[in-house]
């Protein structure tokens, strides 16, 4: 069972902020929130990951709810480079990741 | 620095031949992963070995086999191709066992089998 929720879809203009949501409402304690996004059949990539506290990167900032119920991630300048598949992945200490089917953005001119 | 190379890019296989598919990183990880992906589907994991030596069933371990022939390499084998195995192939890899590292991914094998 998925232990994550994302819209299917998204579309987002060039040059705004693409915020996408993931709802996780059984997270476990020990559970970090990953964000992985995949461009054109490529090797996911690596974005970001917090447990509890928002975190800022190069590429993206997590926004987690203080219930750690659902977690935003925004590309705060998005382009079309960003067009991909984003995964939000939850992964407890000795877990696997488990990939969903994630949300696909968008990015249009 | 090439991270996770993976070989071939793409193969063809008639049903019920073998291969095997070869994956090596250059990041001195102890963590080496393999995913397929079905279209329009997320990764599942095949198998995965957390450490030179040992290797460990995942989601869809049926019709494979794995070897960590060393640190730097982790090999899939398909013995016998079914059509159902269609499917991207990825490898990954992560510095330490069940931690909270982030795994790299290889560019994929894209298999077809007929």
């Amino acid at each position: 069972d998925a232990k994550t929720t994302q819209p299917t879809s998204m579309d987002c203009a060039e040059g705004r902020a693409a915020n996408l949501p993931c709802n996780h409402s059984t997270i476990s304690g020990n559970e970090y929130v990953y964000w992985y996004r995949q461009i054109h059949s490529q090797g996911p990539q690596y974005i970001i990951h917090g447990l509890k506290n928002n975190e800022t990167n190069e590429m993206a900032s997590l926004i987690i709810t203080e219930d750690r119920k659902s977690s935003t991630l925004i590309l705060p300048h998005a382009t079309l480079r960003d067009t991909a598949v984003y995964y939000c992945i939850l992964k407890g200490y000795g877990q696997n990741f488990v990939f969903g089917p994630g949300t696909r953005l968008s990015v249009l001119p | 620095n090439a991270g996770v190379t993976q070989t071939p890019k793409f193969q063809v296989l008639k049903t019920g031949q073998s291969m095997t598919l070869q994956c090596a990183q250059d990041m001195n990880h102890n963590s080496m992963y393999w995913y397929r992906q079905d279209p329009g589907m997320g990764l599942r994991l095949i198998y995965y070995s957390a450490s030179e030596g040992t290797t460990d069933k995942g989601e869809v371990p049926n019709g494979y086999n794995v070897s960590r022939l060393n640190k730097r390499e982790f090999s899939l084998r398909l013995e016998s191709a079914a059509p159902s195995q269609t499917s991207v192939y990825f490898c990954a890899s992560s510095d330490r066992p069940g931690s909270f590292d982030e795994q790299f991914f290889g560019p994929g094998t894209r298999l077809t089998v007929l």
